[in-house]
């Protein structure tokens, strides 16, 4: 089974600073690759996706994450935080009909 | 109402009632989705349903109980809950659960109910 690891629970970052936060998964096949946001009381928003082609790809909200196969990751990054991205991040993957989501981490930007 | 809506949005319930949680979904899609959120624990897919058919059961106890009775609405029936069981209870849809040459069939979330076991 595949397994979506979110290596940091937290992360405070300080407004317009940069941030990426990590993930990785266990297994490299066929896989499809996802990162949302949760704010406080609303369900989850897709942030961008990997499916295949380039390796960088790039979401709303200014954010862009890159896949890298050999090192089975899918970092999320943003040059430039607002206190508006303060919100919960989830990794996930898909894998057939399967989706597994990571712990998530929990973003404060703080101004 | 657009996209999902999830009712109640807290539920409080002892372990001996039975209640029932409602998604329903504006998209014209055919997947629906039930997932359990736990503090500190990964989102957990518990039902998916393509074109009112359930296609994927992980494993869920049979304390939850889905049902799809078109493919806008989805339920979730619940009776003698256990206090492990509260968590946040997220419905999702999707046009269907199958990836389609050159597009993906993303989902989209509910908001989501809180469901409280006394």
């Amino acid at each position: 089974a595949q397994s979506v690891t979110q290596l940091d629970s937290q992360v405070p970052v300080f407004e317009e600073a940069p941030v990426e936060l990590r993930c990785n998964y266990s297994s490299s096949v066929s896989v499809y690759l996802f990162w949302y946001v949760q704010y406080p009381n609303q369900g989850l928003q897709l942030l961008l996706k990997y499916l295949s082609g380039s390796t960088l790809v790039k979401g709303i909200n200014g954010f862009e994450a890159e896949f890298n196969k050999s090192q089975t990751s899918f970092h999320l990054r943003k040059p430039s935080v607002h206190i508006s991205d303060t919100a919960e991040y989830f990794c996930a993957v898909r894998t057939g009909n399967q989706f597994y989501f990571g712990t998530g981490t929990s973003l404060t930007v703080i101004p | 109402e657009t996209g999902v809506t999830q009712t109640p949005r807290h539920l409080v319930m002892g372990m001996t009632n039975k209640k029932s949680l409602k998604c329903e979904q504006h998209l014209g899609h055919n997947a629906m989705y039930w997932y359990k959120q736990s503090a500190k624990k990964p989102l957990e897919l518990m039902f998916v349903y393509n074109f009112k058919e359930q296609t994927e059961n992980n494993s869920v106890p049979s304390r939850f109980s889905p049902e799809c009775p078109n493919s806008s609405h989805l339920f979730l029936h619940l009776h003698t809950l256990q206090p492990e069981d509260s968590a946040l209870y997220l419905c999702a849809s999707s046009p269907t659960t199958a990836i389609a040459s050159g597009s993906f069939n993303e989902q989209y979330f509910g908001p989501g109910t809180r469901l409280t076991v006394t």
